[in-house]
């Protein structure tokens, strides 16, 4: 089976702006989570989406957001750049849940300058 | 609230030497997961461990869970500069909120 995809691996963007991201499950994975990875924070939970449907939430602002369509394929997007949200994005796909076992992808690079 | 305190959060050894990584947990854990994130890449998962009291071992890894289900240990034995990276547990709180809480990860240097 192929892995989980992500794209674009790196973005440059600046502040104010908004970006999309997005993420491709593995076959016949159900359950998508977002992390936003910092140095020194570790892997901080976005939200995660099953079906559609957002199941989970972390604990960030609304400026941060995200759907999931039919096939699966899930889209995150983050409004209004803050410095601040330079990060690598992880998606992490699993067949049922976020608190299954993650298989992660590549990650997307962003930088806001 | 629900927290996953992960120690040491750097460690630099010389190759050869043990490693240990060690998850404490302010509650009660249905269960630990472990992952690797090497340099530059994504994190990867290592194995779970469910059971009170649980030892697993993958060629020079020991993973333990302890008998209170609270804490978690990762063990590398004669470290190899393959080893490098960053290790996180993932521990799954028991009760209704069912949420994944991460370590902050051990990140591990290996000098040859």
């Amino acid at each position: 089976k192929a892995g989980v995809t992500q794209t674009p691996r790196y973005l440059i963007k600046t502040r104010g702006q908004q970006v999309t991201l997005s993420c491709s499950p593995i076959s016949g994975h159900r359950s998508v989570s977002w992390y936003q990875q910092t140095p020194g924070q570790g892997l901080q939970f976005l939200f995660e989406y099953f079906s559609e449907t957002q199941r989970n939430k972390g604990n960030f602002p609304g400026r941060f957001s995200g759907r999931q369509f039919s096939n699966s394929r899930s889209e995150m997007n983050v409004s209004t750049l803050e410095l601040g949200d330079s990060a690598l994005y992880l998606c992490a796909s699993t067949p049922q849940g976020s608190t299954d076992t993650q298989y992660f992808g590549p990650g997307t690079r962003l930088t806001v300058l | 609230g629900q927290q996953v305190m992960q120690i040491p959060q750097y460690q630099h050894v010389q190759e050869g030497e043990d490693f240990t990584t060690y998850c404490n947990s302010s509650t009660t854990l249905s269960n630990i997961q472990w992952y690797k994130q090497r340099p530059g890449g994504h994190p990867v998962f290592l194995i779970q461990l469910v059971k009170s009291g649980e030892v697993k071992k993958q060629k020079r890894l020991t993973f333990q869970f302890g008998e209170a289900k609270k804490n978690s240990s990762l063990h590398i034995t004669a470290t190899q500069t393959t080893d490098v990276g960053t290790y996180f547990c993932a521990g799954l709180h028991a009760g209704n909120n069912r949420k994944l809480i991460w370590g902050l990860g051990t990140s591990l240097a290996v000098n040859p």
